[in-house]
């Protein structure tokens, strides 16, 4: 069935390099899509989101690449520091009701 | 966690028992839901509501039921016919505002045991 899907279930990085966290999704009329980080024992928070219409937004030290052709999303962050340590997901909006989760990536921060 | 109480953070309950977590906004959102996260993965949406009054069953609906009376308040049961509870509940928010932006804003979860 359709879903949304993380390349890799865990990414370890040094402290102060970029981190790309991928994600594949498979429905190509999705218009939203969304990535949000869990910390340990917490709700998800929202980080940032993108429209179908858009290739590429940044926000502070994060950027969502959106590459419909193949239909793949990242999240980058730059400079990642100890406290970017979470469980990051993508999620895509399917209407305006519904949003699907994909599995999950974490990210280790090593010092 | 902006607006979204969810008690208790942690409970335990004995099998065969129902159980009600609680969810209450102040956000003023129309629409809110209920998910299960498992260890290690992603969130499975249980049910949702987009007015006072109504609600539908999300994928995994089996075992749970809600209610949306109030605006502010959308709880969920977790019923004894529910074969594996032990899990991790959000409950979530989001603006019903058509045409606006999507996010969802999630409580801090309530960690069900049931042994």
């Amino acid at each position: 069935g359709e879903s949304v899907g993380l390349h890799l279930p865990t990414l370890s990085v040094q402290e102060g390099d970029n981190s790309i966290i991928n994600c594949a999704y498979s429905n190509s009329a999705s218009d939203y899509f969304i990535w949000y980080k869990q910390e340990s024992g917490k709700g998800p928070q929202f980080i940032i989101d993108i429209r179908s219409n858009m290739d590429k937004r940044q926000g502070q030290r994060v950027t969502v690449l959106l590459n419909k052709t193949v239909k793949h999303l990242s999240l980058q962050i730059a400079a990642t520091q100890p406290g970017d340590s979470a469980v990051y997901f993508c999620a895509e909006n399917r209407g305006s009701f519904k949003t699907i989760f994909g599995a999950g990536t974490r990210l280790f921060v090593k010092a | 966690d902006g607006g979204i109480t969810q008690s208790p953070k942690y409970l335990f309950r004995k099998e065969g028992q129902n159980v009600t977590l609680s969810c209450e906004q102040n956000l003023n959102h129309d629409a809110m839901y209920w998910y299960r996260q498992d260890p290690g993965q992603g969130l499975r949406l249980i049910y949702y509501s987009q007015i006072v009054n109504d609600f539908q069953k999300g994928d995994i609906a089996e075992g749970y039921s809600v209610s949306r009376e109030k605006k502010e308040s959308f709880p969920l049961t977790v019923t004894s016919a529910q074969k594996n509870p032990t899990a991790f509940y959000l409950c979530a928010t989001k603006t019903g505002t058509s045409g606006g932006t999507y996010e969802q804003y999630f409580g801090p979860g309530t960690r069900l045991t049931v042994t």
